[in-house]
């Protein structure tokens, strides 16, 4: 079974300046894909970002990057110039790459990122 | 932008009575779900819909609950005698394809409190 584990219940962050949040996971399969998805205080989860495990390069969105350590299972996500509006729920989830005929994500507990102004 | 939309946006039940949860998915998409979120949990994964069949569920999908796609459109989940322990918020999710450029896209969730 997969698990997804985030150590940083919160965080908080000054505006303009670079956060990283932490995620791990456990797995033994080859081929999966890992996720960042943010939760506003709306509540609709959002992707931010996605990394596919056979890319040895880093996923970047603008402001938003990875740093994947396979090996190590790690998934951080730096958000880099932090907004008022970057304020949410972030959560790191996995998937595999071959799960039939469904896309199930497996979340972590999430990390909740207060920006500061 | 096309969107998810779930209703009702809460919903205040009495144990031990049914419940639907009503998604409207996005209208290109083939892939359904239900995941759930227990108030300071994780968001954990119910049950995946595809082609009108489940295409897996979770342990905590027991036969309490129930997803069915009646017209084509709406996605709904049925929770038969509603427990305590029901009190979530659900999500639906749909995705177009499978693999990684099978997003998926969420609702923002019916608040259940199971009283």
């Amino acid at each position: 079974a997969q698990t997804v584990t985030q150590s940083q219940p919160e965080m908080s962050v000054q505006e303009a300046e670079t956060v990283t949040l932490s995620c791990t996971y456990d797995t033994s399969e080859n081929n999966y894909y890992l996720f960042w998805y943010k939760q506003p205080p709306s509540r609709q989860m959002i992707l931010v970002i996605r990394q596919e495990a056979y890319k040895q390069q880093n996923a970047t969105e603008n402001r938003f990057s990875v740093n994947f350590q396979k090996a190590a299972k790690s998934f951080s996500l730096k958000i880099s110039d932090s907004q008022l509006g970057d304020t949410a729920m972030y959560f790191c989830a996995f998937m595999k790459a071959y799960g039939g005929a469904t896309n199930k994500l497996i979340f972590g507990t999430g990390t909740l990122l207060a920006v500061q102004p | 932008e096309p969107e998810v939309t779930q209703t009702p946006s809460h919903q205040v039940t009495q144990m031990g009575q049914e419940v639907i949860l009503r998604c409207v998915p996005i209208s290109n998409h083939l892939y359904f779900y239900w995941y759930r979120q227990i108030l300071g949990q994780k968001v954990e994964f119910l049950v995946s819909f595809y082609n009108n069949e489940i295409s897996e569920k979770s342990e905590i999908f027991d036969d309490q609950f129930s997803v069915e796609r009646p017209d084509g459109s709406n996605f709904t989940l049925k929770i038969r005698s509603t427990k305590l322990e029901d009190s979530a918020m659900y999500f639906c999710a749909s995705s177009e394809a499978l693999g990684v450029g099978g997003e998926a896209f969420f609702g923002q969730g019916t608040r259940l409190t199971v009283v």
